[in-house]
């Protein structure tokens, strides 16, 4: 069965540069989320979409924009990168917001040096 | 605010043996799911479990079963017959329904050892 696809996989900047990940949710999902996890940390939200609308949005720092694309993909663009933006970032799909339950990708790990 | 509490960093048990993972909640609502989420060396985060709280019968899935209850906030993971490939990270997590975050536990290490 399709799942949700991200990428990069892995990623490495320098600070103050900008990334983009990419995220294709599972087929007729319609829901999209974003959580950041630190080293040895757990997932924190970061913000989710439904029907292309941001519907949520939790410790998302100024420095960070997402969207959902009219193919239901979204993307997280990072800018002004900082050491402490190293982490692993999951993208997560949903057919029914909020029904809670969420399938994530692979994850991609950024490294900013 | 909401907030998941898994009181037990590490665990690690035999192989076959059960073993029984500890989560307990706070919320101020009455209707939420709750899960538990599996992240092995991988890191993908994987759905082991699911419960809706208006469901009074405890979930199950093969090996996999959570004792919950709902007065005292607790929603604890059992696993039985445990393999080694259960080795991973499992993350209690809650969403209130209706809302959009998903928020998750600080996570248990599990160790399943020959």
């Amino acid at each position: 069965a399709a799942g949700v696809i991200q990428s990069p996989r892995h990623l490495i900047k320098e600070k103050r540069e900008t990334a983009t990940l990419k995220c294709y949710p599972i087929p007729r999902h319609d829901t999209v989320y974003w959580y950041q996890q630190g080293p040895g940390q757990d997932p924190q939200f970061l913000i989710s979409f439904y029907e292309k609308m941001q519907s949520d949005k939790g410790s998302i720092p100024d420095r960070f924009s997402a969207q959902q694309f009219s193919d239901y993909h979204s993307e997280l663009n990072m800018s002004s990168l900082e050491l402490g933006d190293s982490a692993l970032y999951f993208c997560a799909s949903s057919l029914v917001p909020s029904s809670g339950e969420l399938f994530f990708g692979e994850g991609s790990r950024l490294t900013v040096l | 605010a909401q907030t998941v509490t898994q009181s037990q960093p590490e665990m690690s048990v035999q192989e076959a043996e059960t073993v029984t993972l500890s989560c307990t909640y706070d919320t101020s609502e009455n209707n939420y799911y709750l899960f538990w989420y599996k992240q092995p060396p991988s890191r993908q985060m994987i759905l082991v479990i699911r419960q809706e709280a208006y469901k009074q019968q405890n979930a199950t899935e093969n090996r996999f079963s959570v004792n919950f209850q709902k007065a005292a906030k607790s929603f604890s993971l059992k696993i039985s017959d445990s393999q080694l490939g259960d080795t991973a990270m499992y993350f209690c997590a809650f969403i209130i329904q209706g809302a959009q975050k998903l928020v998750f536990g600080q996570g248990t290490r599990l160790t399943i050892n020959p």
